[in-house]
């Protein structure tokens, strides 16, 4: 099984709105990642947890807050975004610093009205 | 600094017409070099990962080659469903998984 599942697959929130994307992942990797990705542009990466920690933050707003709680899930906590922050949302699994693919999910269409 | 390039832009081809994406590098301490392919609104989804130059690997009408500097995916005799944005992503050798995508080639195939 190399599935990793993403919901909701769309969110529309405002701009004082507070809501959470999660990310779940049943292939044993210890290694999960947050994309954004715009509209006709590659995934741009945000975060990296390696063995639940942090490893990578890519110098992300604040208004983004990474969690991850167990090896299994990864969560992304979203606070007074701005209408620029809509994009497809990706999360992603591979085997910690091992150079080995990653696997994505299916994202989550976030529309910031 | 570290650059990842696909060419071309947009492919445009007729059902069973072959023809080669290219994907150029150069960064430091390449640790392995991936392809993906994504469909509008969708995720990336796993094609190949490559490691050293001279490298082939093979999955139905796709196949993947490797040098040192670029990568190439050839489509033989292509069909209407192969249809997608095919992504090339190189690991950095950060000592954690970071993932640079290229720009990718939207490829449409015509029946």
């Amino acid at each position: 099984d190399t599935e990793v599942t993403q919901t909701p697959k769309h969110l529309v929130m405002g701009m004082t709105n507070k809501k959470s994307l999660k990310c779940e992942q049943h292939m044993g990797h210890r290694a999960m990642y947050w994309y954004k990705q715009k509209a006709k542009k590659p995934p741009e990466l945000m975060f990296v947890y390696s063995y639940e920690k942090l490893s990578i933050n890519e110098s992300v707003p604040s208004r983004f807050s990474p969690e991850c709680p167990n090896s299994s899930l990864l969560n992304l906590h979203l606070h007074a975004l701005q209408p620029e922050d809509s994009a497809l949302y990706l999360c992603a699994s591979s085997t910690p610093g091992g150079g080995t693919e990653a696997f994505f999910g299916q994202g989550t269409r976030l529309t910031v009205v | 600094e570290d650059q990842v390039t696909q060419s071309p832009e947009a492919l445009r081809l007729q059902e069973g017409e072959s023809s080669s994406l290219n994907c150029s590098y150069t960064v430091s301490g390449l640790r392995g070099l991936f392809w993906y392919r994504q469909d509008p609104g969708k995720g990336p989804e796993f094609l190949f990962t490559l490691y050293s130059a001279g490298e082939e690997k093979e999955k139905e009408r796709l196949k993947a080659t490797l040098t040192k500097k670029e990568s190439f995916l050839h489509i033989t005799a292509p069909k209407p469903e192969d249809s997608a944005t095919y992504l090339c992503a190189v690991l950095m050798n950060t000592g954690f998984q970071k993932l640079v995508f290229g720009t990718g080639t939207r490829l449409l195939v015509s029946p």
